[in-house]
């Protein structure tokens, strides 16, 4: 089907390097979200993307984090210097306006050894 | 700020049983409240909100806005059930939407 897609769906690295996860929104969606699911922590809000701009970045955990989206479509995480309490899963969401409905991909599990 | 409390980590009912998934939100404006499902393998989805006022499943939740709470229930568990429930909300104009930790229930056959 044409949900959102997520790449990788399993990344294992070492801790000080730098991942890059992928992000593609169901098409026509405008806004785009990314959360991180930790065991026992729920989902924490990273950013929100409104087209190519992101008006909220109040959510990433520190300046390792960043993310961009261009034309309006796929958006990329980045974490550079990876560290063990970055392991967890990135969900992307996609919201094809204000509503509150947000439509999730399966995630990429990130594992920093 | 907004803040999504799910008191309960994990939950275990009898099939049959009724189950209630509590929440309680803190937001001063006025909020829009959102239940959220993830089964086993598949994909985090939305299951219900309050502005439907409609029944998904079985599942019934009502937004009291004098107790902050949107609780989630269902009268007869039935063993499809068993998943992760997120209670989650979205503040007027702030498109953020700010999710619990969440509640596991088993449904015991």
């Amino acid at each position: 089907g044409a949900g959102v897609s997520q790449s990788p769906s399993n990344k294992v690295t070492e801790k000080g390097k730098d991942v890059e996860l992928r992000c593609d929104p169901i098409s026509g969606h405008t806004a785009l979200y990314w959360y991180r699911q930790s065991l026992g922590q729920g989902l924490e809000f990273l950013i929100y993307f409104q087209g190519n701009s992101a008006p909220d970045k109040s959510g990433l955990p520190s300046d390792r984090f960043s993310a961009e989206r261009t034309g309006g479509s796929v958006s990329t995480l980045t974490i550079q210097r990876t560290q063990q309490e970055d392991s967890a899963v990135y969900l992307c969401a996609s919201s094809p306006r204000i509503t509150g409905e947000l439509f999730f991909g399966e995630g990429s599990r990130l594992t920093v050894l | 700020a907004q803040r999504v409390t799910q008191p309960e980590k994990l939950l275990s009912v009898f099939k049959g049983a009724p189950v209630e998934l509590k929440c309680n939100y803190s937001y001063s404006g006025s909020p829009e409240l959102f239940w959220y499902v993830q089964y086993s393998r598949q994909r985090l989805q939305l299951l219900l909100r309050h502005i439907s006022r409609e029944s998904i499943k079985g599942f019934t939740a009502d937004l009291n806005k004098g107790e902050t709470s949107f609780h989630l229930k269902k009268p007869f568990a039935q063993e499809e059930d068993s998943a992760m429930y997120y209670c989650a909300l979205s503040g007027g104009g702030n498109n953020r939407l700010a999710f619990g930790k969440g509640n596991q229930v088993v449904v015991i056959p």
